[in-house]
């Protein structure tokens, strides 16, 4: 079993739907969770970056973890065509090793 | 704030020749680096964490030989890809964990990646 596992899609939402994007983890040590977004040929960006469990929102976007169930979530509200990338979840435990998704391939179309 | 540069975006060398990618830090002070490898349509596969001053820790299965990487400041890491074959055409992204006396804690900030075509 991965550490991290997530869906690699792809998924295809029409322009302006809610987008949930979602990660399981095995690890119950992993207390740092983040989002990265991946454009084609491009390093990742942070997205969101969030400690144990929880909602963090930053504008259309909001990540949630939910330790009891060791369930990541990422929801894009409003999406964009911009939006079309690869989302990665992400997580470690502090100072070590940083596990990464699979990646989940997003496209959003006008 | 924390800014990862990495150089070349693009590189395309003959087999047999090696190749230098740069990886910069540029607002902040990084003792370790990581590099990573990136097939198409895959997640992306640590291959070393690069430590300043130190040698670095290599992932099982990367040949430490042929992926040489320097590490000789705070905010510079190197990866030279020796005697290259096409098997090593890739996507090579560095990152390095984001600044603060608890760094630890950070996330890490990834560069712009380089593609590497071998011929």
């Amino acid at each position: 079993q991965k550490e991290v596992e997530q869906d690699p899609g792809p998924l295809s939402v029409p322009e302006g739907a809610i987008v949930s994007l979602n990660c399981t983890y095995s690890n119950s040590a992993f207390q740092y969770f983040m989002w990265y977004r991946q454009y084609s040929r491009k390093g990742p960006e942070l997205l969101m970056y969030t400690y144990s469990s929880g909602n963090k929102e930053d504008g259309r976007f909001t990540a949630q973890v939910d330790k009891s169930s060791k369930y990541i979530s990422l929801f894009i509200r409003d999406s964009q065509p911009s939006d079309s990338a690869t989302y990665l979840c992400a997580s470690h435990t502090g100072g070590f090793k940083t596990i990464f998704g699979a990646g989940t391939r997003l496209f959003v179309k006008a | 704030g924390a800014v990862v540069s990495q150089h070349p975006s693009r590189v395309i060398c003959k087999s047999g020749t090696s190749v230098k990618i740069e990886c910069r830090s540029l607002d902040f002070q990084a003792t370790t680096m990581f590099w990573y490898r990136q097939f198409p349509k895959k997640s992306l596969m640590l291959m070393a964490t690069s430590n300043e001053g130190s040698k670095a820790t290599y992932e099982q299965g990367v040949e430490k030989d042929k992926f040489l990487i320097n590490h000789a400041s705070l905010t510079l890491s190197t990866l030279t890809v020796t005697s290259a074959h096409p098997e090593d055409s890739s996507f090579y992204i560095c990152s390095a964990r984001g600044p603060g006396q608890t760094s630890y804690n950070s996330p890490l900030h990834f560069g712009n990646g380089t593609r590497l075509t071998v011929t």
